[in-house]
């Protein structure tokens, strides 16, 4: 799977959005974007997942760029409770294999 | 089904003694992955069953780990003749059949807290 490179640590202030960005430079054609948190104490959760084209959930919006070089995950209103570890990972997506995680960016959200 | 279960949530031993690990997937899923995360680091996987074969091992799974998935369902991880650099969160994931159409990934547990003192 391509590496990717993310802030080590950001601070945002509540209700304001955060944006989270991700450098994936060796992105496979096939290659989709993951975005995964860790809040303290729990197991990673699955935010949301693109190929090229945004995306948005309940959860988060995730933009790519047209060259796939990079991405955003964006948390609109950002509250105390989005306070994690955010990992972006790329792979293939239902490949039968393992997720192969980084160290994340740790965001602060600020009351 | 309320998701992956995993027991006990923390655990306490002696260096040298064995411990072993218990996670209950979710039930259609049929896929199955340890991690092990230590202080400031993300998980590093450590090995992967399908249904009851294992597929995957890391090689950080050293001699002294072995994990079961007899029946495949439930899985265990155990750990023999511990070491303090074994501490660490042990996570277990599981992920349902290929579908082809979009994978959500996976659903992790809350993982396991082992202290080998």
């Amino acid at each position: 799977d391509a590496k990717t490179t993310q802030p080590t640590s950001m601070d945002c202030a509540e209700g304001r959005a955060a944006n989270l960005p991700c450098n994936h430079s060796t992105i496979s054609g096939n290659e989709y974007v993951y975005w995964y948190r860790q809040i303290h104490s729990q197991g990673p959760q699955y935010i949301i997942h693109g190929l090229k084209n945004n995306e948005t959930n309940e959860m988060a919006s995730l933009i790519i760029t047209e060259d796939r070089k990079s991405s955003t995950l964006i948390l609109p209103h950002a509250t105390l409770r989005d306070t994690a570890v955010y990992y972006c990972i790329v792979r293939v997506e239902d490949r039968d294999d393992k997720i192969i995680f980084g160290k994340g960016t740790r965001l602060h959200i600020l009351p | 089904d309320t998701g992956v279960s995993q027991d006990p949530r923390h655990k306490i031993t002696k260096r040298g003694q064995n411990v072993t690990f218990r996670c209950d997937p979710i039930s259609e899923h049929n896929r199955l992955y340890w991690y092990r995360q230590t202080l400031g680091q993300g998980p590093e996987f450590l090995t992967y069953f399908q249904n009851e074969a294992q597929l995957e091992k890391s090689r950080l799974l050293s001699d002294r780990f072995s994990a079961e998935r007899p029946k495949g369902s439930f899985s265990t991880l155990e750990i023999q003749r511990t070491e303090q650099g074994d501490s660490a969160m042990y996570l277990c994931a599981s992920s349902p059949p290929l579908a082809g159409t979009g994978s959500y990934g996976y659903t992790f547990g809350s993982g396991t807290r082992l202290t080998v003192v």
